[in-house]
């Protein structure tokens, strides 16, 4: 299995405050992405990394910022918690080898914001 | 932008055969994965068409058709534990991937 962390894995949290979710790696892949999980919406992608530094938006980036200092760590910050950003956040790595871009995804993190 | 459809729901009994299918409409167009989630776990990897046809790999199978923007996971044999949600994912470029909303599997004793 792919070495991908994800912390915390549960949090309760309220309308308002600020919350970072963090995806740890041990694979030294250069991708890695956060996605969002809602009934009936399948995974979608909020924001991506393709390096160090570099970083971009996904379909669903709205209230949501990253950053990437280290290659092992993507920090996903919700600057101003809403009940909409309540979901199953995922953290997934990718080395898109080949042109086959298998993606490794983390345990999930549930949020909850009341 | 992309989007992907695929049936919310199939049931079968073990030991029958179930095909998803999955259409798409992208602006661009690498290859069709398709990913397994079990009911609280992580998804995982299953297979990967870039070019038309079928794949096959154990009872999973994947098939491809670039022309009609279609495809299909065909799980044979069904056992209890194939009972998970399947989703189909376009890879839009050799890095992104958008996916379906997902299917949900269910196999009955």
């Amino acid at each position: 299995d792919a070495g991908i962390t994800q912390s915390p894995r549960h949090k309760v949290t309220e309308t308002g405050t600020p919350v970072t979710l963090r995806c740890h790696q041990t694979e030294n892949h250069r991708y890695m992405y956060w996605y969002r999980q809602d009934p009936g919406h399948g995974l979608r992608l909020i924001h991506y990394s393709y390096g160090v530094k570099d970083t971009d938006k996904g379909e669903v980036s709205d209230g949501y910022s990253v950053s990437r200092s280290k290659t092992e760590d993507f920090l996903l910050t919700l600057e101003s918690a809403t009940s909409s950003q309540t979901s199953v956040y995922f953290c997934a790595i990718s080395e898109a080898l080949a042109g086959v871009n298998e993606q490794y995804f983390g345990p999930g993190t549930r949020l909850t914001v009341t | 932008g992309q989007s992907l459809e695929q049936p919310s729901e199939v049931t079968a009994v073990e030991g029958a055969i179930v095909q998803i299918n999955c259409t798409y409409q992208t602006s661009g167009f690498y290859g069709l994965s398709w990913y397994q989630q079990h009911d609280g776990g992580a998804p995982t990897f299953l297979s990967y068409n870039a070019l038309d046809g079928l794949e096959e790999t154990g009872r999973f199978s994947s098939f491809l058709s670039r022309s009609d923007s279609y495809g299909y996971l065909l799980l044979q044999e069904l056992q209890m534990k194939d009972s998970a949600s399947y989703f189909c994912a376009v890879s839009v470029n050799d890095y992104k991937l958008s996916f379906g909303a997902g299917t949900t599997v269910t196999v009955r004793a």
